[in-house]
């Protein structure tokens, strides 16, 4: 069963702008949670992950995510977002079958205005 | 470039065809995994070879099958082909397989069911 969620289909931002996009996740203990960036015509590329440890991950491409137990989100930020973020963004975490695999939310559409 | 190719990049059939997706992982890595990405389901997990081995199964279709090949290159077959199986299917490598790793796709095969 799926067990994270993207609550946004799409956010939209201004160039210049924080932006975060949001995730929230369901799993008991710690979790393993990722994400991930889709550019048009392209493949997944892995952003960065959240194991254990300091609850704030710095990733690719002046990406951070912040994990927090208490309100089970693991949101994805940046302090000044620009046209070339503009993707779709997903959050996994491994709750596959066997937990070998990752298990991908529906995605966020990322829209940075210039 | 993540090292991970896919071959065709785009695929033009018809319903009750058979086709053939191929994947080669990046270098090292010993584990393929398969996703179909559409606009009604989003991205879903198909499945999983680890080293020649099906390690983990999905959400694929009976019609569907795959395997990988001692050189770890991975094919996946598609039969019967129904309008719905339009999607874009990616490959991933990992190097050990499991879910708490980072995941390396390739660009994708569109394929388009008339």
């Amino acid at each position: 069963a799926q067990s994270v969620a993207q609550p946004e289909d799409q956010v939209n931002v201004a160039e210049g702008n924080p932006l975060t996009v949001k995730c929230t996740y369901s799993v008991s203990g710690n979790p393993y949670l990722f994400w991930y960036v889709q550019y048009p015509n392209r493949g997944l590329q892995f952003l960065l992950k959240y194991i254990t440890g300091d609850n704030l991950v710095k990733g690719s491409y002046g990406f951070e995510a912040e994990f927090n137990k208490s309100q089970t989100s693991f949101h994805l930020k940046k302090p000044s977002a620009l046209v070339s973020d503009s993707a779709l963004y997903f959050c996994a975490d491994p709750s596959g079958a066997g937990s070998y695999q990752l298990t991908f939310g529906k995605g966020t559409k990322l829209s940075v205005i210039p | 470039d993540s090292g991970v190719t896919q071959t065709p990049k785009h695929l033009i059939t018809a319903t009750g065809q058979r086709v053939t997706l191929r994947c080669s992982p990046r270098s090292g890595d010993l584990s393929v995994y398969w996703y179909q990405q559409s606009l009604d389901q989003g991205l879903q997990f198909l499945i999983q070879y680890y080293n020649g081995e099906e390690r983990a199964k999905g959400n694929i279709l009976e019609r569907f099958s795959a395997q990988q090949f001692p050189d770890l290159h991975s094919e996946l077959n598609l039969s019967s082909l129904e309008l719905g199986d339009s999607a874009l299917y990616f490959c991933a490598s990992s190097v050990e397989g499991e879910g708490r790793e980072k995941l390396f796709f390739g660009s994708g095969t569109q394929l388009s069911v008339l």
